[in-house]
């Protein structure tokens, strides 16, 4: 079956690091997106692409990147940890055109920032 | 720009009672609304969709949702609350004009008391 992978589940990490959380989907779907989940914040749109080569910004894109090398992977890496970047991250990816924009989700990469 | 805003941080409900989870948004073109599900420690699963047609849509686990263009709003329904219905809900939006990122709300945490 079609799925999309995050990884790693769980990382703790220390104040300046990079750290990279990696997204891999099997869908086929041109659309992929990064989010981050806290509490009394529902989820923001950190950066999206439309496809292969392409990268948008997102509501809270600072201090994070993603890179579109290829069509199944969308990886995520913060340039330099900060202790406000300790959040639930999630991926999610969809197929345009040809669906209604339905969004299929990963388990999350839940980060901790020391 | 589009906006979602879920009114209500909890609901509580007994079992058997009749549910509803609050939603109005806010689009420029006409709108793309979903509801997705989230249980502890899992990725969001989508519920349902209104794209257009009738304004009552009807979804997973006996969930449906009605939406009403006069007052924005996309308000999530259950005739007969479950335990196992409880979990956390986000509403979501997308501009139906493009393949355009999807904006969440900040969730409703759904109780259900037996």
């Amino acid at each position: 079956d079609a799925e999309i992978t995050q990884s790693p589940r769980h990382k703790i990490t220390e104040t300046g690091r990079q750290v990279t959380l990696a997204c891999h989907q099997t869908w086929n779907h041109n659309n992929m997106f990064w989010y981050r989940q806290d509490l009394g914040h529902g989820l923001r749109l950190i950066h999206y692409s439309y496809g292969v080569h392409d990268t948008n910004k997102g509501e809270v894109s600072d201090g994070y990147s993603v890179s579109r090398s290829n069509t199944e992977d969308l990886p995520l890496t913060l340039e330099s940890a900060a202790s406000s970047q300790t959040s639930v991250y999630f991926c999610a990816s969809s197929k345009w055109p040809g669906s209604n924009g339905e969004l299929f989700f990963g388990e999350g990469s839940r980060l901790t920032v020391l | 720009a589009q906006s979602v805003a879920q009114p209500e941080d909890q609901v509580n409900v007994a079992e058997g009672n009749p549910l509803t989870v609050k939603c109005t948004y806010s689009v420029s073109g006409n709108p793309y609304l979903f509801w997705y599900v989230q249980y502890p420690n899992r990725g969001l699963q989508f519920l349902l969709k209104y794209i257009t047609g009738d304004n009552l849509v009807k979804g997973s686990y006996g969930f449906e949702a009605e939406f009403n263009k006069s007052q924005t709003s996309f308000h999530l329904k259950k005739p007969s609350a479950l335990v196992s219905d409880s979990a956390l809900y986000f509403c979501a939006v997308r501009d139906g004009s493009s393949a355009s990122k999807i904006i969440f709300g900040s969730g409703t945490r759904l109780s259900i008391r037996p």
